[in-house]
């Protein structure tokens, strides 16, 4: 089974570029997560879909950040325009419908991310 | 506000001993703790986790022990290998359904 799928894996734009990253989670995973993560630093919640919904979007900096997930299924996360704090690894992640997990949370399963460098 | 964080940001361990990753949290609401392993290059691996209902719980070659009365959360790792050098990041769950806060990360070098 392929696991959650990013690209590109790196992208280097000058400030003030546009730039685009794109999510594709495992098969059948209806939430999907995008993450932010600075060097050093653990992962960052900027937002998170239940199917094509938006749950939550409380961390996203909606004046330069977008997000969509049109039909469920891959997503798009969008900066623009980008700024020098902008750079990092962005993640993204997927996980299952809560069930009959012992934890009653599901695991989130990560993609690679990608990094961007904005100069 | 709460927060998640870790004792110690890099610990250096002899292939073959036991590495302990210690993690101390500060939302007593936190009902959930995962461990995540991250290599160079890729998103963070489920490693373990457990529930606030339990003081321990065991995987191959893992452990995750949970000190509800310090807010304390420690990953053991068993003869550890040089495979398991990576940066460990423990994480909490206490706002709702999936709703994860990772922690800073611990580095773990293993020595040959």
């Amino acid at each position: 089974e392929a696991g959650v799928v990013q690209s590109p894996r790196y992208k280097i734009i000058e400030k003030k570029q546009p730039v685009a990253f794109w999510c594709n989670p495992i098969s059948g995973h209806n939430t999907l997560y995008w993450y932010r993560q600075n060097l050093g630093q653990g992962p960052e919640l900027l937002i998170r879909y239940e199917n094509e919904e938006a749950v939550d979007d409380s961390q996203l900096p909606k004046d330069r950040f977008s997000a969509e997930r049109l039909k469920g299924v891959d997503s798009t996360l969008k900066i623009q325009p980008a700024e020098l704090g902008d750079s990092a690894v962005y993640l993204c992640a997927s996980s299952s419908q809560p069930g009959l997990a012992s934890s009653g949370t599901d695991t989130q399963y990560f993609g690679p991310g990608t990094r961007l460098t904005v100069l | 506000g709460e927060s998640v964080g870790l004792h110690l940001p890099t610990l250096s361990v002899q292939e073959g001993d036991n590495s302990i990753i210690n993690c101390a949290y500060s939302n007593s609401a936190s009902d959930y703790f995962i461990w995540y392993k991250q290599e160079s290059g890729k998103g963070p691996q489920f490693i373990i986790d457990i529930r606030s209902n339990m003081d321990k719980r065991q995987g191959q070659r893992v452990t995750v022990l949970l000190n509800k009365t310090v807010k304390h959360l420690s990953l053991q790792i068993a003869a550890t290998q040089p495979g398991d050098s990576a940066v460990y990041f423990c994480a909490e769950n206490s706002g709702g359904y999936q709703k994860v806060t990772f922690g800073t990360g611990t580095k773990l070098q293993v020595i040959p």
